[in-house]
């Protein structure tokens, strides 16, 4: 079985300041992870994905996130935040058992203040 | 540009109706899935279709009906034996089912009134 938690449900930082948003994964098995991020009343959109290549990943709009096979982790970051990066964000991961099951996380929602 | 496209983006419903959302797609995918997701919880799967004239429940398939006739498009059908069906719906598509990422519609958001 997998499991994806997102540690905070929301996150509030000052516009400039650095960003932080936190998942752990559960696994039996080497796992693909991904972060996407969501505006109000809109689809997804990839942010970024992790699948066993290098362990820093760099993604869209400035997001990076650092795969910790020791600690389970998947954390996304991002150095400056911008207003709009206000939005929800979401841990996957997915996991390779013949049928590719992908878990979401419940969704960090991160605001930005000015 | 390819694309997932939904519709309608919003939608009413009385109860006991029958609704579908429309999910299409012209990124030449393979897999495709519907989610419902509501306030608070993140997506939760309905059902999902590997290839045209097949389909699998996913974890909350009650009360919903898909179909997959061609490759590009997977509708859902919410049924009135769905017990709360106001959510909002998403519709994915990858280019396989083992592999890949999600690429995603803008969502459909069903009120029964």
């Amino acid at each position: 079985a997998q499991s994806v938690t997102q540690l905070d449900s929301h996150v509030s930082v000052s516009e400039g300041t650095p960003v932080l948003l936190r998942c752990n994964y559960s696994s039996s098995y080497s796992p693909s992870l991904f972060w996407y991020v969501q505006h109000p009343n809109k689809g997804l959109q990839l942010l970024l994905k992790y699948t066993s290549a290098a362990t820093l990943v760099k993604g869209i709009n400035g997001f990076e996130a650092e795969f910790k096979k020791s600690e389970t982790s998947f954390h996304l970051t991002k150095p400056s935040a911008h207003m709009s990066d206000a939005a929800e964000y979401f841990c996957v991961v997915s996991i390779y058992t013949g049928r590719r099951a992908l878990t979401f996380g419940s969704g960090t929602r991160l605001q930005v203040q000015p | 540009d390819g694309g997932i496209t939904q519709s309608p983006k919003y939608l009413f419903r009385k109860e006991g109706q029958n609704v579908t959302l429309s999910c299409e797609q012209n990124l030449n995918h393979d897999a495709m899935y519907w989610y419902r997701q509501d306030p608070g919880q993140g997506l939760r799967l309905i059902y999902y279709s590997q290839i045209v004239n097949d389909f699998q429940k996913g974890d909350i398939a009650e009360g919903y009906s898909v179909s997959r006739e061609k490759k590009e498009s997977f509708p859902l059908t919410v049924t009135s034996a769905q017990k709360n069906p106001t959510a909002f719906y998403l519709c994915a598509s990858k280019t396989e089912l083992d592999a890949g990422e999600l690429f995603f519609g803008e969502g459909s958001r069903l009120t029964v009134l």
